[in-house]
């Protein structure tokens, strides 16, 4: 069975400064993993997803993460923080015939 | 024209009432869900259903009922409200064959915030 750890509930940054949310799973086979953003009030929002294609995959609002199969993980970073990317952001697993399965969900404080 | 709405938005009632959340998604997707978000942000999967069949159903109380009337329409329908039912609950739409989301993208709506008293 898969799952997914996000290693921190929360990370505060700098604004203009990296930002790194890391993420390990677990699974039997070649997954599928996403990440999803949600702003306060508001549903859950696609930032990128990794489908065994490129390795390194390029998501929206400058977004990026590299799935690394040898060591179980998929961080999602972005070279210079910005206000608006203050948000939870959720990694997520699937493999083949299984559902999706959500990590806990980290927290992201951007300050000025 | 919001991809997927949800009505209503908040919702406060007491335990043992029946309550209902609607949701309707305009994007001509086949698969439908509804995902129950937790005090501690944990989002798990409750049903899907693809073109109005269901495809997942989780380890729900039959207390809680989905409703498909069409592919664009799933609503959620829970009988005797009890003090866990407490969450956000999450519609979600896909355009997957599978009914569970995979390689594809699901699209949200903002969320149903239920506080039963």
């Amino acid at each position: 069975a898969q799952s997914v750890t996000q290693l921190d509930s929360h990370v505060s940054v700098s604004e203009g400064t990296p930002v790194l949310l890391r993420c390990n799973y677990s699974s039997s086979y070649s997954p599928s993993l996403f990440w999803y953003v949600q702003h306060p009030n508001k549903g859950l929002q696609l930032l990128l997803k990794y489908t065994s294609a490129a390795t390194l995959v390029k998501g929206i609002n400058g977004f990026e993460a590299e799935f690394k199969k040898s060591e179980t993980s998929f961080h999602l970073t972005k070279p210079s923080a910005h206000m608006s990317d203050a948000a939870e952001y959720f990694c997520v697993v699937s493999e083949y015939g299984n559902k999706l399965v959500f990590g806990a969900g980290t927290i992201l404080r951007v300050k000025s | 024209d919001t991809a997927v709405s949800q009505t209503p938005k908040y919702l406060v009632t007491q335990m043992g009432n029946d309550k209902s959340i609607k949701c309707e998604q305009n994007l001509g997707h086949d698969t439908m869900y509804w995902y129950k978000q937790d005090s501690k942000k944990f989002l798990k999967i409750m049903f899907s259903y693809n073109n109005k069949e269901l495809i997942i159903n989780e380890t729900v109380p039959n207390r809680f009922s989905p409703k498909s009337p069409d592919k664009a329409h799933l609503n959620l329908h829970i009988n005797s409200l009890e003090l866990g039912d407490s969450a956000v609950y999450f519609c979600a739409s896909s355009q997957d064959s599978y009914g569970q989301g995979l390689g594809g993208e699901l699209f949200f709506g903002e969320g149903s915030r239920l506080t039963v008293l």
